[in-house]
């Protein structure tokens, strides 16, 4: 069964500077991963996707993530953050299914 | 343009009591899912749907039971609520693998 790793739970980053969310998988064959990031009391929403192709994946409001293969990694990152990037990121993996399996959350915090 | 619509949006029940969450999508997607979303669990898959008429049982399906009779809704019901059941609760669509389009939640207290 696949499964998805985030050994942060929270992250803390000054306003400015790079930042980066880490995610690990496990899943059988080729990967399909995804970032969401849901704001307070709100639901989640889509930010980025790896299926195939260049591993430097760019999404939404200015963030991109890394695939690496070798690594089973697929981390969050952004060269500047903003307070406006506070909020809860989840990575997912699509195994079995279709269906997504999703981490356990990262909440990000950026502070002035 | 309202996406995913989920009703209620907040709700207290007493242990035993049943309940019904109702999703709607005007997306005309085929997939539908039902989450929970707990305190450092993240988000677990109750219940999903590929397609008007099916359901199908996700990681966490004990407790609830799901119909999916038209092709824009997607309800989700608890028979006998338990307080293990206090939780939030999120419907989702899509149309592919993925890019899941998520409703505002459902607060489901049961005391």
């Amino acid at each position: 069964a696949q499964s998805v790793a985030q050994p942060e739970d929270q992250v803390n980053v000054a306003e400015g500077n790079p930042l980066t969310v880490k995610c690990t998988y496990s899943v059988s064959g080729n990967p399909y991963l995804f970032w969401y990031v849901q704001y307070p009391n709100r639901g989640l929403q889509f930010l980025l996707k790896y299926i195939t192709g260049d591993n430097l994946v760019k999404g939404s409001y200015g963030f991109e993530a890394e695939f690496n293969k070798s690594q089973t990694s697929f981390h969050l990152k952004k060269p500047s953050a903003l307070v406006s990037d506070s909020a809860l990121y989840f990575c997912a993996v699509v195994g079995g299914g279709n269906k997504l399996t999703f981490g356990t959350g990262t909440q990000l915090k950026v502070e002035l | 343009n309202a996406g995913v619509t989920q009703t209620p949006k907040f709700r207290v029940l007493k242990t035993g009591q049943s309940m019904t969450l109702l999703c709607a999508q005007d997306m005309n997607h085929e997939y539908m899912y039902w989450y929970r979303q707990d305190p450092g669990m993240g988000l677990r898959l109750i219940h999903y749907s590929v397609g008007e008429g099916t359901t199908a049982k996700g990681e966490v399906p004990d407790g609830y039971n799901v119909s999916r009779l038209k092709k824009q809704n997607f309800l989700l019901g608890l028979e006998s609520a338990a307080p293990s059941q206090t939780s939030v609760y999120f419907c989702a669509s899509d149309d592919r693998a993925g890019e899941l389009f998520f409703g505002e939640g459902s607060r489901l207290t049961v005391l």
